[in-house]
């Protein structure tokens, strides 16, 4: 059974600083791996999607690699700022049911002025 | 870009009341829409998935007798959530899936529906 876990669970963080947020899976069988926002109370914003093929996809300040044979995933924000304040989450799908996202446990991020 | 809407986004009802939640795909068609469910700080579970006009594929665990699922048409879903009680309290999340899209995990989220059961 996957299981995804994210690391750390909680962050707060000064502006400007450039950040690391972990994911890690049990199953590297995946097709892909997606990370998200979510604001409080809000639904979810799909920031990079990296397929299982590839190691990393950038949009922005926000760099997501992967390394599928170790089962970990990092999300990379630089020069970080208030508005990035959220909850941000990884999710895997895996090779044999590619209609099931399963999430991780989240990191909720602060950053403050 | 795909947008999907839910209502209501609040809802606070007695005990023992059923609660309708509904899931729009407002500017495409979707062939499979997922309802999730998430607790206070902790992530999303999948409680189902639909397809229209079939019936919905539950996760191990989720009472499909408790929560039904409708998919009628290609752009609404809805769950209902018959006799709540205080522990079917959450925030309940659906996803659509654009059927003209053929990459693999592309869903669109809705903004959520707070339920709260007195």
């Amino acid at each position: 059974k996957q299981e995804v876990t994210q690391i750390p669970a909680a962050l707060s963080v000064p502006e400007g600083e450039n950040l690391v947020l972990n994911c890690s899976f049990t199953d590297s069988a995946i097709y892909n791996l997606q990370w998200f926002r979510q604001d409080p109370g809000k639904g979810l914003t799909s920031l990079l999607l990296i397929q299982s093929s590839q190691r990393e996809q950038t949009s922005g300040r926000l760099n997501a690699s992967l390394d599928k044979s170790s089962g970990r995933s990092t999300l990379y924000i630089a020069a970080s700022q208030p508005g990035d304040s959220a909850t941000y989450l990884c999710a895997v799908i895996g090779l044999y049911n590619t209609d099931k996202l399963i999430f991780g446990t989240g990191t909720r991020l602060q950053v403050f002025p | 870009g795909a947008v999907v809407s839910q209502h209501p986004s609040r809802v606070i009802c007695k005990s023992g009341t059923s609660v309708k939640i509904e899931c729009r795909s407002l500017d495409f068609q979707a062939t499979t829409m997922f309802w999730y469910r998430q607790f206070p700080k902790q992530s999303l579970m999948l409680m189902a998935t639909s397809n229209e006009g079939s019936k919905a594929t539950y996760e191990q665990g989720v009472e499909k007798d408790k929560f039904l699922i409708n998919h009628a048409s290609l752009t609404l879903s809805t769950l209902t959530v018959t006799s709540a009680h205080p522990e079917d309290s959450s925030f309940y999340i659906c996803s659509a899936r654009d059927g003209r899209q053929p990459s693999v995990g592309t869903q669109y989220f809705g903004p959520g529906t707070r339920l709260t059961v007195l």
